[in-house]
């Protein structure tokens, strides 16, 4: 069973920040949420992570709610090269040392 | 600059075949992955290994195998047994405790 639910695509015009959510209802308390982002026929590649504090790295930040039943991963000022399918994984504190489970995720269109 | 590199980048095979497909990481990872991918889905888990000489079955393992003889290498076999073999298939690696994957650039397997 997938344990998150994502829209399957999205837009947003090039410059303005992208806002993608990701439901996760039934996270118990010792799993992370993880973001990857896969640009097309490449390897996905990680974004960021988090367990309850929002968190910023130099390519985006991670919005959790504090019930953690879902979250929202933001791009500040997004351009061309972000277009990719984004994935919302949520794992043990093993970081998916069993391996992830990936669902279909949002691509997300930058419109010029 | 360390990375996970996989080869070759485009394999073909005709039926009643085995291929290996190669993964070599120079991260000092000790965690390393193999995911199929199909069109227009997410990552699948075939196989992972989070020490050298020991690995266990993901998802889908039938109709695969695999090794872990040195810590750098995780091949992969695509045996006949592999009625579907057509797909994308990425390796990834990350160190063993709570910290995200690293991916390839993967492998596209097509039927002759």
């Amino acid at each position: 069973d997938a344990k998150t639910t994502q829209p399957p695509s999205m837009d947003c015009a090039e410059g303005r920040a992208a806002n993608l959510p990701c439901n996760h209802s039934t996270i118990s308390g010792n799993e992370y949420v993880y973001w990857y982002r896969q640009i097309h026929s490449q390897g996905p590649q990680y974004i960021i992570h988090g367990l309850k504090n929002n968190e910023t790295n130099e390519m985006a930040s991670l919005i959790i709610t504090e019930d953690r039943k879902s979250s929202t991963l933001i791009l500040p000022h997004a351009t061309l090269r972000d277009t990719a399918v984004y994935y919302c994984i949520v794992e043990d504190s093993g970081g998916g040392a069993d391996g992830l489970t990936f669902g279909k995720g949002t691509h997300l269109i930058i419109q010029p | 600059d360390g990375g996970i590199t996989q080869s070759p980048k485009y394999l073909f095979r005709k039926e009643g075949q085995n291929v290996t497909l190669s993964c070599e990481q120079n991260l000092n990872h000790d965690a390393m992955y193999w995911y199929r991918q199909d069109p227009g889905q997410g990552l699948r888990l075939i196989y992972y290994s989070q020490i050298v000489n020991d690995f266990q079955k993901g998802d889908i393992a039938e109709g695969y195998s695999v090794s872990r003889e040195k810590k750098e290498s995780f091949p992969l076999t695509v045996t006949s047994a592999q009625k579907n073999p057509t797909a994308f298939y990425l390796c990834a690696s990350s160190p063993y405790s709570n910290q995200p994957q690293h991916f390839g650039d993967g492998t596209r397997l097509s039927i002759l």
